[in-house]
């Protein structure tokens, strides 16, 4: 069965830092995978997505990820994190509907 | 584009009433999908209309729970009758073409006391 894995429930970064935030998934065929943002108190906001191609994906606010095939891994990348960056991560995986994995929680320390 | 749209943002209702959410997809969008959020269970999608048709309802609940798209423009997730453990964050997101690239409404916050 599809699934989406997040490893890391709860991150704490400092101001400035580079942040990687994992993500595995299970699925059978070439997967569409998608990063998704949560801030508190709203909705799921599209960070990148991977559908084919080039395996590093750039996004929005200064994201990237990383599709690795041989790892079933898709990681979220930030080079240097700021304030405005703590939010609430979601992974997902497109097969007939979305699978989100379970969130990553990043808090980030001035 | 205004985004989709979803209204009430906030409802708090007693037991055994009635609750009816409300969703605007953004224009030209043909997949609508409606997901309840909550710190116990996370992120859960409820079911998925394509071009208004419901195409997979099996994340609904229980029979209390109905979702209607009447038109293109307009869907509604009705709770009937609403019981304390419904309370949560209700999601209402659209896309174009494919399920995966979805935007979100800012969601219901529904509390059932």
């Amino acid at each position: 069965a599809q699934s989406v894995t997040q490893p890391d429930i709860h991150i704490t970064v400092s101001e400035g830092a580079s942040l990687e935030l994992r993500c595995n998934y299970s699925y059978g065929a070439t997967p569409y995978l998608f990063w998704y943002v949560q801030s508190p108190g709203q909705g799921l906001q599209l960070l990148l997505k991977y559908f084919s191609g080039d395996t590093l994906v750039q996004g929005i606010k200064g994201f990237e990820a990383e599709f690795k095939r041989s790892q079933s891994s898709f990681n979220l990348r930030k080079p240097s994190v700021h304030w405005s960056d703590a939010a609430e991560y979601f992974c997902a995986v497109n097969t007939d509907k979305l699978i989100f994995g379970t969130g990553t929680r990043l808090q980030v320390f001035p | 584009d205004a985004g989709v749209i979803q209204s009430p943002r906030h409802e708090v209702t007693e037991m055994g009433q009635e609750v009816t959410l409300r969703c605007k997809p953004i224009s030209g969008h043909d997949y609508l999908f409606w997901y309840r959020q909550t710190m116990m269970r996370g992120l859960e999608l409820l079911i998925y209309f394509n071009n208004n048709v419901p195409i997979d309802d099996s994340g609904m609940p229980e029979d209390r729970f109905s979702a209607k798209m009447p038109n293109a423009s307009f869907s509604t997730l009705k709770i009937q009758p609403s019981e304390p453990r419904d309370s949560a964050v209700y999601f209402c997101a659209s896309s174009f073409g494919t399920p995966g690239e979805q935007y979100f409404g800012p969601g219901t916050r529904l509390t059932v006391t």
